[in-house]
């Protein structure tokens, strides 16, 4: 069954915090990980790849456990720009074009 | 700019009739492109995988005969919802894969998407 677990959230923080959100999915043959980024009402646009060794993009530094079918995501210093829905998504077949979404994790930063 | 772009991006309809939707890829050409569904505080579904050329893949559950989708060239697909009810109404979006690169996240776009309302 293919399914990719997150907690929905909202998280509310105010400005400068630190805030983690977790994934987990279901399909041990995924074979990419992403985290995407969705405005209200809005088509979805990548924050960035995940890697098993895990990689960082600025304030963005993402994990991926393989054993454990976890992918986690953390901000730091966050933004009110950085209020959206944060979507974790897999890709299951070979060429790693379709993906599975999660619901997403919804995030609001305050002054 | 948009490298993939939908239309329309708002569309209400009556029950009972059809609606058609269009994905255009703008500045390349797409083999494949990915047609999903999403309602409120729900996930992006996939839908179907559209081919160039070929008959769609619809994931389980979807209707095909329901939701038609047509692939007739390289630039362009299109999803058509046929008999809309009340039920159909939904934000549906589009994307596609660049081709010729290995896929690295940064290669798959998304149109801005449609909200269908059926009343």
């Amino acid at each position: 069954r293919k399914e990719v677990e997150q907690d929905p959230g909202p998280f509310n923080v105010p400005e400068g915090a630190t805030v983690a959100f977790n994934c987990t999915y279901s399909n041990s043959a995924s074979q990419s990980f992403f985290w995407y980024r969705q405005d209200c009402r809005k088509e979805p646009k990548l924050l960035m790849s995940v890697y098993s060794s895990g990689n960082e993009d600025g304030r963005f530094t993402a994990q991926l456990n393989r054993a454990s079918q976890y992918i986690s995501l953390l901000i730091r210093d966050s933004k009110l720009s950085d209020s959206a829905t944060y979507l974790c998504v897999v890709s299951y077949n070979q060429a790693g074009t379709a993906l599975i979404f999660g619901k997403g994790t919804t995030l609001s930063v305050s002054s | 700019g948009a490298v993939v772009s939908q239309h329309p991006s708002w569309v209400i309809c009556k029950s009972g009739t059809s609606v058609k939707i269009e994905c255009r890829s703008l500045d390349f050409q797409a083999t494949t492109m990915f047609w999903y569904r999403q309602f409120p505080k729900q996930s992006l579904m996939l839908m179907a995988t559209s081919n160039e050329g070929s008959k769609a893949t619809y994931e389980q559950g979807v209707e095909k005969d329901k939701f038609l989708i047509n692939h007739a060239s390289l630039t362009l697909s299109t999803l058509t919802v046929t008999s809309a009810h009340p039920e159909d109404s939904s934000f549906y979006i589009c994307s596609a894969a660049h081709p010729g690169t290995p896929f690295l996240g940064n290669t798959i776009y998304f149109g801005e998407g449609s909200w269908l309302t059926v009343v």
